[in-house]
């Protein structure tokens, strides 16, 4: 059974770019949430998605959207991106009805020059 | 917005030594307490999820015990390995009913286990 896995594991972009990062959750789950984890600091919520819907959102602002398939598979993308975007972001899934859980995938570091 | 605190940032100790980590968090919206493991260049690894006052989980060496009322966990390695360096994360999920609660993460403890 595969775990959470994320794409790509490294990329580098230039400020002002567009950037997107991809999730495939844990098998049976199918919701998901991300994560940014900035240098020193404990990884912050980004916003969850289940149902192909946005349903909880940090502090971030609308640069930052998402988007989740049929598969539950989901999407990160960032607009005009800005040199504090860099960072590594994390995805996660857990099962909607079994709330507690939440498994990580390995990240995708991003450096924005 | 949680403030979370994880107390020490770091620590090295010598293999045998046991040790213990301190997550301090806001107790009002509370539901639940994560710690989770993260190796570098691997993925965070859930320790324990713990959501009544006086729970306390045990996996192998390592222990955990959680008091809502005031709003702290501890965690505990017994007799540490040089495999349990790593870091250590805890989270308190907030929220209301509803999807999977937003967690909100401190900022580790950094274990370094001398050999």
């Amino acid at each position: 059974d595969a775990g959470v896995t994320q794409s790509p594991t490294h990329l580098i972009k230039t400020r002002g770019q567009q950037v997107t990062l991809r999730c495939s959750p844990k098998s049976g789950h199918d919701t998901v949430s991300w994560y940014q984890q900035a240098l020193g600091q404990g990884p912050q919520f980004i916003f969850q998605y289940y149902e192909e819907e946005e349903r909880q959102r940090g502090n971030f602002p609308d640069r930052f959207s998402g988007h989740q398939f049929p598969n539950y598979s989901s999407e990160l993308n960032v607009n005009a991106l800005l040199l504090g975007d860099s960072a590594l972001y994390l995805c996660a899934s857990s099962w909607h009805s079994i709330s507690y859980e939440q498994y990580f995938g390995p990240g995708t570091r991003l450096t924005v020059t | 917005i949680l403030n979370v605190e994880q107390s020490p940032q770091s620590l090295h100790v010598q293999e045998g030594d046991s040790t213990n980590f301190t997550c301090s968090f806001p107790s009002s919206n509370f539901y639940a307490l994560h710690w989770y493991r993260w190796e570098t260049a691997k993925s965070p690894e859930a320790l324990f999820v713990m959501t009544l006052n006086g729970d306390e989980k045990k996996k192998g060496r390592i222990s955990a015990t959680l008091n809502t009322k005031e709003g702290y966990s501890y965690l505990y390695i017994k007799g540490s390995q040089p495999e349990d360096s790593a870091t250590y994360l805890c989270a308190p999920g907030s929220g209301s009913s509803g999807s999977a609660r937003q967690l909100t993460f401190g900022s580790g403890t950094q274990l370094t286990v001398l050999p």
